[in-house]
């Protein structure tokens, strides 16, 4: 089967640009997650969704940060206006909507970004 | 709150050697428990997971992890290392549950020298 696809895998701005991801999740899995991971750190959660509906967005920065899954399939993910500090790999990752967290989480290869 | 600690940030070990990576969580309730790998470039992969069940849990390519809750630790092992293990390894815990997130630790980045 497929995996989760995102794009770009790179991209580079400068500060005060907007940008955007994009991330596909594997058919079939109605929960997507947006992880940010900056160099030397774990992955942190952005947000979650469940089909099209945010589950928890606590540590998504609503003042410049963004993102939908409008029809509950793909999902986008924007920046703006960028900082420096928001230099990072952004991971997606989904999974099948079971009745635990134990079922596993696919990640795609994430994107790249880097703020000058 | 949930966290998780790896003890330290780069392990290099020989060709052949044991593999030992150290994870110690903190969590207010029955914890699951993961560990992933991430090769350059590329998304995490789950290695294994205790979810209650079994306290030493057998992973993919050779590794395995023992949960033991008198010491809060779920150490990730492998009796031989071999060149293809080079990468970076994340613990992380979750509590569980149909909305539980995982929290993932700083990682660990594994080299084999030959």
């Amino acid at each position: 089967e497929a995996g989760v696809a995102q794009s770009p895998r790179y991209k580079i701005i400068e500060k005060r640009q907007s940008v955007a991801f994009w991330c596909n999740p594997i058919s079939g899995h109605a929960t997507l997650y947006w992880y940010q991971q900056i160099l030397g750190q774990g992955p942190k959660l952005l947000i979650q969704f469940q089909n099209n509906g945010v589950v928890d967005d606590s540590q998504l920065p609503k003042d410049r940060f963004s993102a939908e899954r409008l029809k509950g399939v793909d999902s986008t993910l924007k920046i703006q206006p960028a900082k420096l500090e928001d230099s990072a790999v952004y991971l997606c990752a989904s999974r099948i909507p079971g009745r635990d967290v134990a079922y596993e989480q696919y990640f795609g290869p994430g994107t790249r970004l880097t703020v000058t | 709150a949930q966290s998780v600690t790896q003890l330290g940030s780069h392990v290099s070990v020989s060709e052949g050697a044991l593999v030992l990576l150290r994870c110690n969580y903190s969590s207010s309730v029955p914890p699951y428990l993961f560990w992933y790998v991430q090769y350059p470039n590329q998304g995490l992969q789950l290695l294994l997971k205790y979810t209650s069940a079994a306290t030493l849990v057998k992973g993919i390519n050779g590794f395995e992890a023992e949960f033991k809750k008198s010491e809060t630790s779920f150490h990730l092992t492998k009796p031989s290392a071999h060149m293809s293990d080079a990468a970076e390894y994340f613990c992380a815990v979750s509590r569980g549950g149909s909305q539980g997130n995982l929290i993932f630790g700083k990682g660990t980045k594994l080299s084999v020298k030959p």
